[in-house]
């Protein structure tokens, strides 16, 4: 099993710029998220699906865009990136809204 | 307003001796709680998940209480090793659209 793999692992983008970042779960997770972490800051939800086909907006979702059409992945969509999207961004996934996070390797954004 | 508070100071111990780090929240009341360890350059990975109702739970030399009373957990690692060196997040049951919320965690280095 490979967990959470996330793709790429390190992007330099510059303003304006699009991208799409794609996770994905071998563990048939029903939910998965996408995560930003900062210094200070912690991890923030930016957003998250409780299944196939679903998504919802998160604690930071302004600026990003998400689709999940197969259960095993999740992908995050930058449209036109800015310096403060400037991040670590972490995808996880979960069982169930309680249960444990199995989290990715992360992936290192840059926008200059 | 909601916030979870870390000691965001990092925590220096001798090899041998037993960490304790604090996990303090405000304005939430959640039904569990919880850790998880982080190693530069790599995702959170669980530790421990304790519920509201439970006072202490056990996991080989991890040690995790809740007092929903004080408003705090306490996790402890004994016998630590300097592999144990890491950044601890605590995340708790934030209810809402949320689900878990992440502390921004403590650094904990063991030294030989």
């Amino acid at each position: 099993n490979a967990g959470v793999t996330q793709t790429p692992k390190f992007r330099v983008l510059k303003t304006g710029q699009s991208m799409t970042l794609l996770c994905a779960q071998d563990m048939n997770h029903e939910y998965m998220y996408w995560y930003r972490q900062d210094p200070g800051m912690g991890l923030r939800l930016i957003h998250y699906s409780v299944g196939e086909g679903t998504t919802a907006k998160g604690e930071v979702p302004d600026g990003y865009n998400v689709s999940r059409l197969k259960k095993q992945n999740f992908l995050l969509g930058l449209e036109s990136a800015a310096p403060s999207q400037t991040s670590v961004y972490f995808c996880a996934s979960s069982w169930g809204q309680t249960d444990t996070q199995y989290f990715g390797p992360g992936t290192r954004l840059t926008v200059l | 307003s909601q916030k979870i508070e870390q000691n965001s100071e990092a925590l220096n111990i001798q090899e041998g001796k037993t960490a304790t780090l604090t996990c303090n929240y405000t304005n939430y009341s959640p039904a569990y709680l919880q850790w998880y360890r982080q190693d530069p350059g790599r995702g959170p990975v669980f530790l421990l998940l304790i519920r509201e109702n439970e006072k202490e739970k056990r996991k080989e030399r991890l040690k995790v209480t809740f007092d929903t009373t004080l408003k705090q957990s306490l996790f402890h690692i004994t016998a630590s090793q300097p592999a144990d060196s890491a950044t601890y997040l605590c995340a708790l049951d934030s209810g809402g659209y949320q689900k878990v919320t992440f502390g921004t965690g403590t650094k904990l280095q063991v030294i030989p």
